[in-house]
């Protein structure tokens, strides 16, 4: 079984500084990990994927995620907040390799609002 | 939102009634998926179809909810009596390479 939590429902950042958006995951397998991006009204986006090649892995509109298999974590980064930054964010875990019912699954996380102030 | 549209955008609808929400996928792909997204529960797998066959619906609440995909181009989810606490925003969305989902623009129900 896979879970993840994402520590901080909300953040909020000024603009031009660091976003930290925390992500842990629980999983029995080796996983997969995915970052999403949600605007109002719209669906999920996808930002980065993690699928077991390089522990960076680079994502769209300058978003980065660092997987730590030690503190099983997944966080997602940003160097400078920018103002349509705001949106809600979610990570997903899906086990590699898993067949059956769970192959294509996501597990997603709670979700973090943040908040960018100019 | 590229590669899913999902008909109609909003609905509005009395409790009792029957709604069907309609999802095109545009591209070619293997797997299909059905989310609930409410503030209180967050985003909840409902169903979802591989090559068109049902895998795993052990997210639909009831049996009020059920879901068709006929062809790879079209599902439906439908809820029958429909019931004030089924208000959410209703995702379709489609696998991509390695495991990803790329997800529709959402069907907003409300049900009065």
């Amino acid at each position: 079984a896979q879970s993840v939590t994402q520590l901080g429902s909300h953040v909020s950042v000024s603009e031009g500084a660091l976003v930290l958006l925390r992500c842990n995951y629980s999983s029995s397998v080796p996983p997969y990990l995915f970052w999403y991006v949600q605007y109002p009204n719209q669906g999920l986006q996808l930002l980065l994927k993690y699928t077991s090649a390089a522990t960076l892995v680079k994502g769209i509109n300058g978003f980065e995620a660092e997987f730590k298999k030690s503190e099983t974590s997944f966080h997602l980064t940003k160097p400078s907040a920018h103002m349509s930054d705001a949106a809600e964010y979610f990570c997903a875990v899906s086990p590699a390799g898993a067949g059956g019912t769970s192959y294509g699954k996501l597990t997603f996380g709670q979700g973090t609002i943040l908040t960018v102030h100019p | 939102d590229a590669g899913v549209i999902q008909s109609p955008r909003h609905e509005v609808t009395e409790m009792g009634q029957e709604v069907t929400l309609r999802c095109k996928p545009i591209s070619g792909h293997d797997y299909l998926f059905w989310y609930r997204q409410t503030m209180m529960r967050g985003l909840e797998l409902l169903i979802y179809f591989n090559n068109n066959v049902p895998i795993d619906d052990s997210g639909m609440p009831e049996d009020r909810f059920s879901a068709k995909m006929p062809n790879a181009s079209f599902s439906t989810l439908k809820i029958q009596p429909s019931e004030p606490r089924d208000s959410a925003v209703y995702f379709c969305a489609i696998s991509g390479g390695v495991r990803e989902q790329y997800f529709g623009p959402g069907t907003r129900l409300t049900v009065t």
